[in-house]
C-alpha cells in the first residue's frame, strides 16, 4: 500500500494567515492526489482533486501544488469557517490510501 | 443535487454481519464507481474498496476476506456487508461517489455510526 504522511499533524493559526499543509507519499503517485476538509460531525468534503484542480465551489484562498510524492495545499487567508481538518489521499492506485489527518485550530 | 444516505442498523454484535444500504437521489448510479469509506471515531479515514455501477468490485487487502459491495441499478442504491465484526469495526461508514478520472469522492452521504458491543 502507498503510505500517505501529512504534516505537521496539527497547526494552530489566526484568522487572516497562511497556512501550507504538506502531504508525501510513499511512492510517486503522478497527480492523483485530493484534499479534503473535514468539520466536526460532518462528512469528509473534497477541495482539491487531481493535486491542484479546484472542486466547484471551493473558495480560491484554497490551493494545491505538486507531483510525484511532495504535494502542498496552502490557504492564503483563513477565515473562521477554515478551522477543520484536513485529509489527503491518493488515488494513483487501490488501495486508495488517506494521510492521517492535520488539525487546524485556532492561535 | 446529487444525494447519498447510508441507512443500516447503529449496533451490531459481535461475530455478525453488518449491512448497510447507500440510497443515491439526484443523480443515477450508472457511470460511476462508489466506494465506501469508514471512520472510527476521532480518527482516520480509510477506504474500504468501491463497486461500479455493472457490478464491478476493487476492496481493500485488510477487508478483502470480509467485504460484499453490490449495487442495485432498479433501486439506484449501493450496498456494503461486512462479516465477522469485531469492536475495531466500530466506526462512522460513509458511501461516496468517485470522481471521473480517480479525481477524488466528490460527494458523500452524511454517514452512520455503527458501534460493536454485546
Amino acid at each position: 500500500d502507498i503510505q500517505m504522511t501529512q504534516s505537521p499533524s496539527s497547526l494552530s493559526a489566526s484568522v487572516g494567515d497562511r497556512v501550507t499543509i504538506t502531504c508525501r507519499a510513499s511512492q510517486s503517485i503522478s497527480r492523483y492526489l485530493n484534499w479534503y476538509q473535514q468539520k466536526p460531525g460532518q462528512a469528509p468534503k473534497i477541495l482539491i482533486y487531481a493535486a491542484s484542480s479546484f472542486q466547484s465551489g471551493v473558495p480560491s484562498r484554497f490551493s494545491g501544488s505538486g507531483s510525484g510524492t511532495a504535494f502542498t495545499l496552502t490557504i492564503s487567508s483563513l477565515q473562521r469557517e477554515d478551522f477543520a481538518t484536513y485529509y489527503c489521499q491518493q488515488t494513483y492506485i487501490t488501495p486508495y490510501t488517506f494521510g492521517q489527518g492535520t488539525k487546524l485550530e485556532i492561535k | 443535487q446529487v444525494q447519498l444516505r447510508e441507512s443500516g442498523p447503529g449496533l451490531v454484535k459481535p461475530w455478525e454481519t453488518l449491512s448497510l444500504t447507500c440510497i443515491v437521489s439526484g443523480g443515477s448510479i450508472s457511470g460511476y464507481y462508489w466506494s465506501w469509506i469508514r471512520q472510527p471515531p476521532g480518527k482516520g479515514l480509510e477506504w474500504m474498496g468501491y463497486v461500479y455501477y455493472t457490478g464491478n468490485t476493487n476492496y481493500s487487502p485488510s477487508l478483502k476476506s470480509r467485504v460484499t459491495m453490490s449495487v442495485d441499478t432498479s433501486k439506484n442504491q449501493v450496498s456494503l456487508k461486512l462479516s465477522s465484526m469485531t469492536a475495531a469495526d466500530t466506526a462512522f461508514y460513509y458511501c461516496a461517489r468517485d470522481g471521473i478520472g480517480a479525481s477524488g469522492h466528490d460527494y458523500w452521504g452524511q454517514g452512520t455510526l455503527v458501534t460493536v458491543s454485546s
